[in-house]
């Protein structure tokens, strides 16, 4: 089962305005990620935050984590088409033979020119 | 995808067959992953490596193995294909806890 779940599966944004991806997860984990994927392509890492931070900035990326709710968030700023891509959360419980991540489903951003 | 190859990149095999994915690192990173990817279920994890010869299941293990005799390869074997295993895998690699993955290109597998 999956461990994160990415909420809309879908957006479809303007050039320019900012993109929102919305993460939800079940167990306590140790820090969740955030990757990108473009179409036929691996995934690549945007960012990390831990179980205990509440946010995180990365350039036009800033991303919330809200440990109580078991959610986070993922906003882009100012978006670029280039910006088109999957977004996928994952999440580490940090298990004691090391890291494994649990991925959702992913968000689907296409941002129009 | 710098630092990780999958090989091959596209393969069409029957069933029955055993078939072995590879991945190569040259980031020198401890752990690597195995994972597939799938319409409706995103990617799930078939099994990891903490370390040379030492690996450990994922939550979709069955029908697959794998080993790691050296810090840089990891191999998947499909050990009797199913057309269930049609998917597009991906292999991954980290350096070290708490650290974000390095992914190949993946391999898209097609059982006929």
């Amino acid at each position: 089962s999956q461990q994160g779940e990415e909420d809309p599966q879908a957006l479809s944004i303007q050039e320019g305005e900012n993109a929102t991806m919305n993460c939800s997860y079940k167990t306590s984990i140790n820090n969740l990620q955030w990757y990108r994927q473009n179409s036929g392509r691996g995934l690549v890492h945007l960012i990390l935050i831990r179980s205990n931070e509440r946010e995180k900035h990365s350039g036009r990326l800033r991303v919330t984590l809200d440990t109580s709710k078991k959610s986070s968030s993922l906003l882009i700023t100012a978006s670029r088409a280039a910006d088109t891509a999957s977004y996928f959360c994952a999440t580490d419980r940090g298990e004691t033979s090391g890291s494994r991540l649990t991925f959702g489903e992913g968000t689907q951003l296409t941002v129009n020119p | 995808d710098a630092g990780i190859t999958q090989s091959p990149r596209h393969k069409v095999t029957e069933t029955g067959t055993p078939v072995t994915l590879r991945c190569h690192q040259t980031e020198n990173h401890r752990y690597m992953y195995w994972y597939r990817q799938d319409p409706g279920h995103g990617l799930r994890l078939i099994h990891y490596s903490y370390g040379v010869k030492d690996t450990d299941k994922g939550e979709v293990s069955d029908g697959y193995s794998v080993s790691r005799s050296k810090t840089e390869d990891f191999l998947l074997t499909l050990e009797s294909a199913t057309s269930s295993q049609t998917s597009v895998y991906f292999c991954a690699s980290g350096p070290f806890f708490e650290s974000g993955y390095t992914f190949g290109s993946g391999t898209r597998l097609t059982v006929v």
